[in-house]
């Protein structure tokens, strides 16, 4: 099974709407930790948000928010008031491993491509 | 600048042939990821080191190797080159797990 599962292989919207990203994920850990990135035509890879397992409100980061819902396994980025910069690749990420350890390893999902129109 | 460093920017070279990628994490981050980004796989971790050692591994081939030097810069080694090899490498660093993983611009391979 896939471990994190981005099933929008595309999104439009138009600008100053809100838009949401679907995510969902699989592990059997109980400290995990999800991440979205923007990956924008130049090819850099951007943080945009973080959700940790046992956080128990979700994550907001200026116009990001992320949509927790633990027991289904979903963490669905929300951005609100779409801008035309926003258009881009956005990549949802979960790292699980212990951070005492030094061991991590963070996973992609395939990506969404959003395009924001006019 | 996210301060994650990587060289060359852009690289082309031919099958069979050996090339090396540099990365030089953020100041003070311990930990240096390389993953690799083709259009058929996605982003794939290769692997991470940690403070000078090797913490994963993830679908790294035999042909590639990485190692992470006592000032932190690690490099990715890839050799007998094959044109399923052409794709962006990208390294990242971490100091906190919390807070993300940096990620440098990439390098983009090309094997012709």
């Amino acid at each position: 099974a896939q471990k994190i599962t981005q099933t929008q292989p595309g999104m439009f919207v138009q600008e100053k709407e809100a838009v949401t990203l679907d995510c969902t994920y699989d592990t059997s850990d109980q400290s995990y930790g999800l991440f979205w990135y923007k990956q924008p035509s130049s090819g850099e890879m951007i943080f945009l948000i973080y959700q940790g397992s046992y956080d128990e409100q979700n994550a907001t980061e200026g116009r990001y928010s992320l949509n927790f819902q633990k027991a289904r396994k979903s963490a669905n980025l929300v951005i609100s008031a779409s801008q035309l910069g926003d258009s881009a690749m956005y990549f949802c990420a979960m790292r699980e491993g212990s951070g005492r350890s030094g061991y991590s390893t963070l996973t992609f999902g395939k990506g969404t491509m959003l395009l924001v129109s006019p | 600048d996210s301060g994650v460093t990587q060289t060359p920017k852009h690289l082309i070279t031919a099958t069979g042939q050996r090339v090396t990628l540099r990365c030089s994490p953020r100041s003070g981050d311990l930990s240096v990821y390389w993953y690799q980004q083709s259009l058929d796989q996605g982003l794939q971790f290769l692997i991470q080191y940690y403070n000078g050692e090797e913490r994963a591994k993830g679908n790294i081939l035999e042909r590639f190797s990485a190692q992470q030097f006592p000032d932190l810069h690690s490099e990715l080694n890839l050799s007998s080159l094959e044109l399923g090899d052409s794709a962006l490498y990208f390294c990242a660093s971490s100091v906190s797990l919390k807070w993300g993983y940096t990620f440098g611009s990439g390098t983009r391979l090309t094997v012709v």
